[in-house]
């Protein structure tokens, strides 16, 4: 079946730091790409996705492009700021009778000031 | 629209007691997705829906948790009865099958049983 596999946490960074949250995907068919991220005692929320390969996805300064080849997509950004400390969850919508999504394991980012 | 509404926020039970968690989806979206999370296991799929027809129910941990979608606007998510070890935070989403298939998530459901 689908599944997906993302680095565990946490990952802790000084701000303005790069960020690199990997994320790899197994799946039938193409199915689309997102990141998505938790703060404490909220629900998850989108930050970006991918419907096919070699599309990027991006926003508020963070992206992911889907990668095909090596089933992966990784979440990247060029300065974090204290303000991104919060869960980061990969996830994909395949189709297996019906849209399934199914997340990653989430990780952890501390961003420290 | 008010997003997809999740109730109660919390919810303290004892064992053995019946524990019912409500959900509303997005006005218009076709599908409907229950989670449970916790530190151990992460976020799993319980059971999604389809137009209110249940479509993959292969997460729900045992015959003591039940769902339901009488319609497009409503679904629950019964324990008969609870256990301590079903305390978590359980999410519900929604999403549109044909419209990038993006969820939205409630605030969620924290359960405790004790």
């Amino acid at each position: 079946g689908n599944s997906v596999t993302q680095m565990e946490g946490p990952v802790t960074l000084s701000e303005e730091a790069f960020l690199t949250i990997n994320c790899t995907y197994t799946a039938t068919g193409y199915p689309s790409l997102f990141w998505y991220v938790q703060y404490p005692g909220e629900g998850l929320q989108l930050l970006l996705k991918a419907t096919k390969a070699d599309d990027k996805g991006s926003n508020k300064g963070f992206e992911a492009t889907y990668r095909k080849e090596t089933t992966s997509f990784h979440l990247e950004k060029g300065s974090v700021q204290v303000s991104d400390s919060a869960v980061y969850f990969c996830a994909l919508s395949g189709y297996t009778g019906g849209f399934k999504t199914i997340f990653g394991a989430g990780t952890r980012l501390f961003v420290k000031a | 629209d008010a997003g997809v509404i999740q109730s109660p926020r919390h919810e303290v039970t004892e064992m053995g007691q019946e524990v019912t968690l409500r959900c509303k989806p997005i006005s218009g979206h076709d599908y409907l997705f229950w989670y449970r999370q916790t530190m151990m296991r992460g976020l799993e799929l319980l059971i999604y829906f389809n137009n209110n027809v249940p479509i993959d129910d292969s997460g729900m941990p045992e015959d003591r948790f039940s769902a339901k979608m009488p319609n497009a606007s409503f679904s629950t998510l019964k324990i008969q009865p609870s256990e301590p070890r079903d305390s978590a935070v359980y999410f519900c989403a929604s999403s549109l099958g044909t419209g990038g298939r993006i969820a939205f998530f409630g605030q969620g459901t924290r359960l405790t049983v004790v």
